[in-house]
């Protein structure tokens, strides 16, 4: 079953604007991670939140972590056509691991 | 320094046929996963693999199967194909299985199709 669900499933905005995604998670995390793939590529690495940070930047992204309510989100300021891609968050609920993802929220940048 | 490789990038297969799938992971790392992608969905994790030995398990028949070389490197093993197993397959690697703040890295895939 997925542990994470990323909302929306696909978004589509202007150049410039603002994106934003998120994702519910179901059990207790240490961390979770978000995840950007190309389309029919791998997996790049975004960043990383431990369960015991609110909020972390890494450029033009900055990733929230609730863990109350279980739920994270990932804003991308001033977007560009290159962001175009589908975004995942994961967890690693067993710490061993193994990640479990959501199905992605599909971004597309129109220039 | 290079990161997690996968090969082949593409392949095709016939139905009840056997495929192997091979990943070295980035530099410094001991512990390579493998993930099923299929098309429109998030990655499902397969097994993992750390000191030669399969470690965790997903949700994946006996007919998956893999090992891990010495030198970190590890093969995925498919036998008796599926249509169904087409799908994109993701290679990860981490330093040792990853405990809190380990960040694991993936591959660019392996496509396989079953035709």
């Amino acid at each position: 079953s997925q542990q994470g669900e990323e909302d929306p499933q696909a978004l589509s905005i202007q150049e410039g604007e603002n994106a934003t995604m998120n994702c519910s998670y179901k059990t207790s995390i240490n961390n979770l991670q978000w995840y950007r793939q190309n389309s029919g590529r791998g997996l790049v690495h975004l960043i990383l939140i431990r369960s015991n940070e609110r909020e972390k930047h890494s450029g033009r992204l900055r990733v929230t972590l609730d863990t109350s309510k279980k739920s994270s989100s990932l804003l991308i300021t001033a977007s560009r056509a290159a962001d175009t891609a589908s975004y995942f968050c994961a967890t690693d609920p067993s710490q061993g691991g193994k990640l479990i993802f959501g199905q992605g929220t599909e971004l597309s940048v129109k220039p | 320094d290079a990161g997690v490789t996968q090969s082949p990038t593409h392949l095709i297969k016939t139905r009840g046929q056997q495929v192997t799938l091979r990943c070295s992971p980035k530099s410094g790392h001991d512990t390579v996963s493998w993930y099923q992608q299929a098309l429109g969905q998030g990655p499902q994790f397969i097994f993992q693999y750390y000191e030669e030995e399969e470690r965790q398990r997903g949700n994946f028949p006996d007919r998956f199967s893999g090992h891990q070389f010495p030198n970190y490197s590890s093969e995925l093993n498919v036998n008796a194909l599926l249509l169904g197993d087409s799908a994109l397959y993701l290679c990860a690697s981490s330093l040792r299985p990853a405990s809190s703040g380990n960040t694991i890295y993936f591959g660019e895939g392996s496509w396989l199709t079953v035709v």
